[in-house]
């Protein structure tokens, strides 16, 4: 189940900046644990994109930046380009739970 | 390179059983923990459960939503991590990938595998 939610879709022209909210509660985000983000693009497996609510892994062009604040998180893409559209997942640790949680999800469209 | 390659799905019936694969290279498979996540259409991605390494007596953990039912196991011989799945019902029909996770931290799953499809139908 998904206990931290995201918009279902964003969209912007090329070169524009977007951002995805992930809202999570006392639980997870708001217990201080880590929020990390997937970029799936269409018919492949999630990609790590960042990790430890700022980090981006090699590769991973610095258009991408994420932040963190209380109990919630947002990953903002700058430059938007073609090749960014893609669904996006938040994710982090829920202690109520004692699993590990995703968001629902947000499809980036480029216009 | 690094790979990790899930078998074993298909189609099952209510109440059956099934057992996924997946085989890893690329990297020191016995040094990491190692998951298994799902993914639905109606429910996103789902967290399946882990199995930690030896230097952490293979622990297993699993979503409340499998406990019970599923079973996480690797051989570290073979680069392999395996996930038995029992009482299967249409609500475990999903594609299940095989993850690495790794600690920043708190733990994130950086490496996928391209799953394999898990269809439960009567």
């Amino acid at each position: 189940q998904s206990v931290l939610t995201q918009p279902p879709s964003v969209s912007g022209a090329p070169g524009q900046r977007v951002t995805i909210s992930c809202t999570g509660i006392n639980s997870n985000l708001g217990a201080g644990y880590d929020v990390h983000w997937y970029q799936q693009l269409p018919r492949t497996a999630p990609k790590l994109l960042i990790y430890g609510d700022t980090n981006r892994p090699s590769g991973v062009p610095d258009r991408f930046s994420g932040s963190k604040s209380g109990t919630s998180a947002s990953l903002a893409i700058t430059g938007l380009q073609a090749e960014d559209e893609a669904d996006y997942y938040c994710q982090s640790y829920d202690n109520s739970l004692s699993a590990y949680v995703f968001g629902t999800g947000t499809t980036v469209t480029v216009l | 390179e690094v790979q990790l390659v899930e078998s074993g799905g298909g189609l099952v019936q209510p109440g059956g059983s099934l057992r996924l694969s997946c085989a890893v290279s690329g990297f020191r498979f016995s040094d990491h923990y190692m998951d298994w996540v799902r993914q639905t259409p109606g429910k996103g991605l789902e967290w399946v459960g882990r199995i930690r390494h030896k230097v952490g007596s293979y622990i297993t953990e699993y979503a409340p939503s499998v406990k019970g039912r599923f079973t996480i196991s690797r051989d570290d011989s073979k680069s392999s991590l395996y996930l038995q799945m029992n009482s299967l019902n249409t609500e475990d029909t999903a594609v299940y990938y095989c993850v690495r996770a790794v600690l920043h931290r708190n733990w994130n799953f950086d490496l996928w595998g391209r799953g394999t499809l898990v269809t439960v139908s009567s």
